[in-house]
């Protein structure tokens, strides 16, 4: 199966540590869409990458979230100092060009924050 | 964040009856996609829409492009019971920046057989 990969579907941290969500793309797909879904929410939109940049930034929170989708390996959507309020699924897209292609999404990574 | 309106929130139906829903938005897309999530999984493309007032079809799925390009409905013909989960529309501006997705507020469909 050449979807997109998420690991770990599932994470749990205590408050305070960091969380490493991590996206591996479609086969061939050079651009990575990062979404958050809170429990019977739709999907809110946090971050776009293409390789080795960041596009649009416009749905991260100020603080405490980043991410990057370096040259080799997955994109990584890093959660520093977790708090309750992070708990959530944590989904991740890619697709084959940045104009107006449809976004395959991956099964996610449940977060719980004790 | 900006999200589209979709409706109904949900619907209980009887296998074989015909479903419809819809989206609705201020702000125009250049392309509409439907999207369906089962439990514990992510979201799965079902059709994707490119040209205002563009009919689509996928087996007993259909889905319009709005004339305005601000909105969209998809119709589920004949609904079987592994028609159950949640549908989201998704407008797209597309083209570099914009090519991220907005989602709607998702519908629940269940289905008895």
């Amino acid at each position: 199966n050449a979807g997109v990969m998420q690991n770990p579907r599932h994470l749990v941290r205590r408050r305070g540590q960091e969380a490493r969500l991590r996206c591996s793309p479609m086969k061939g797909h050079s651009h990575v869409y990062w979404y958050r879904q809170l429990p019977e929410e739709g999907l809110k939109f946090m971050v776009y990458l293409q390789k080795e940049n960041i596009i649009d930034e416009s749905g991260m929170p100020k603080e405490r979230f980043s991410a990057e989708f370096p040259k080799e390996g997955p994109s990584i959507l890093r959660i520093q100092q977790v708090v309750r309020g992070d708990s959530a699924a944590y989904f991740c897209a890619s697709s084959p060009t940045g104009r107006s292609s449809p976004l395959h999404f991956g099964n996610g990574t449940r977060l719980t924050v004790t | 964040g900006q999200q589209l309106n979709q409706s109904p929130q949900s619907m209980f139906i009887q296998e074989g009856e015909d479903v419809s829903m819809n989206c609705t938005s201020s702000s125009i897309f250049n392309t509409w996609l439907w999207y369906k999530q089962d439990p514990g999984e992510g979201p799965v493309l079902l059709i994707a829409l490119y040209k205002a007032g563009e009919l689509t079809s996928n087996g007993r799925l259909t889905a319009q492009f709005g004339i305005t390009r601000k909105d969209s409905f998809l119709n589920i013909s004949a609904s079987i019971p592994s028609d159950v989960g949640i549908y989201f529309c998704a407008g797209q501006l597309g083209g570099g920046a914009t090519n991220k997705l907005i989602f709607g507020t998702g519908t629940l469909l269940a289905v008895q057989p």
